[in-house]
């Protein structure tokens, strides 16, 4: 079946430093969205992308989709405490509105 | 809007009784996502519906576990019997979707269960 894998599982960085997290999808995606995750809470959209090699910004982050549309991105400048939480992509079964999850990166960052 | 809502917020239980966790989605919203969520296995989605109907329930671990949407406000996702490896975090989720397109999940705050 369908799989999504993030890389890496976690990651560690000191505040100020940048941090960037990898989804890989087993099919092509027709959209993939990013969700964050607060330690202790529930998942929170973030954005989705539609188009392939499309490039989205929210202030200090940054989303890419992949060319082939089977890859995505999320890169953060700056890190903050605030950032701290696990970060989930989400793409749909071809057809449906069955997303699967992907299997999160964890941030910490370190004040 | 009150987001989506879901009772209780805990659930501790023996092995062997009957669990039922309850979502009201957001109104207006006609999907309905049920998800588990625990540390070997990650996110997975059970079961979700569109206008009160069941899409696809692949996601159910195994008979022991229903769910229902008997109304466009009121979803439950019943355990019977539980047992100890049904412990994690279930998520409702609603999301409204448009022929072509899918909208974002919004996630209620979930129910921790722990089966003892």
């Amino acid at each position: 079946g369908q799989q999504v894998m993030q890389i890496p599982q976690y990651q560690h960085v000191q505040e100020g430093e940048d941090f960037t997290t990898y989804c890989n999808s087993s099919t092509t995606l027709s959209n993939i969205q990013w969700y964050k995750q607060r330690p202790g809470g529930h998942p929170v959209f973030l954005i989705q992308l539609v188009k392939s090699g499309e490039v989205k910004k929210q202030k200090r982050l940054t989303f890419q989709f992949g060319e082939a549309k089977k890859n995505s991105s999320l890169h953060i400048t700056a890190t903050q405490t605030t950032d701290v939480g696990t970060y989930f992509c989400a793409g749909p079964t071809s057809g449906t509105y069955k997303y699967i999850f992907g299997t999160g990166t964890r941030l910490k960052v370190l004040a | 809007d009150a987001g989506v809502i879901q009772s209780p917020r805990h659930e501790v239980t023996e092995m062997g009784q009957e669990v039922t966790l309850r979502c009201k989605p957001i109104s207006g919203h006609d999907y309905l996502f049920w998800y588990r969520q625990t540390m070997m296995r990650g996110l997975e989605l059970l079961i979700y519906f569109n206008n009160n109907v069941p899409i696809d329930d692949s996601g159910m671990p195994e008979d022991r576990f229903s769910a229902k949407m008997p109304n466009a406000s009121f979803s439950t996702l019943k355990i019977q019997p539980s047992e100890p490896r049904d412990s994690a975090v279930y998520f409702c989720a609603s999301s409204l979707g448009v022929m072509g397109r899918a909208y974002e999940q919004y996630f209620g705050p979930g129910t921790r269960l722990t089966v003892t």
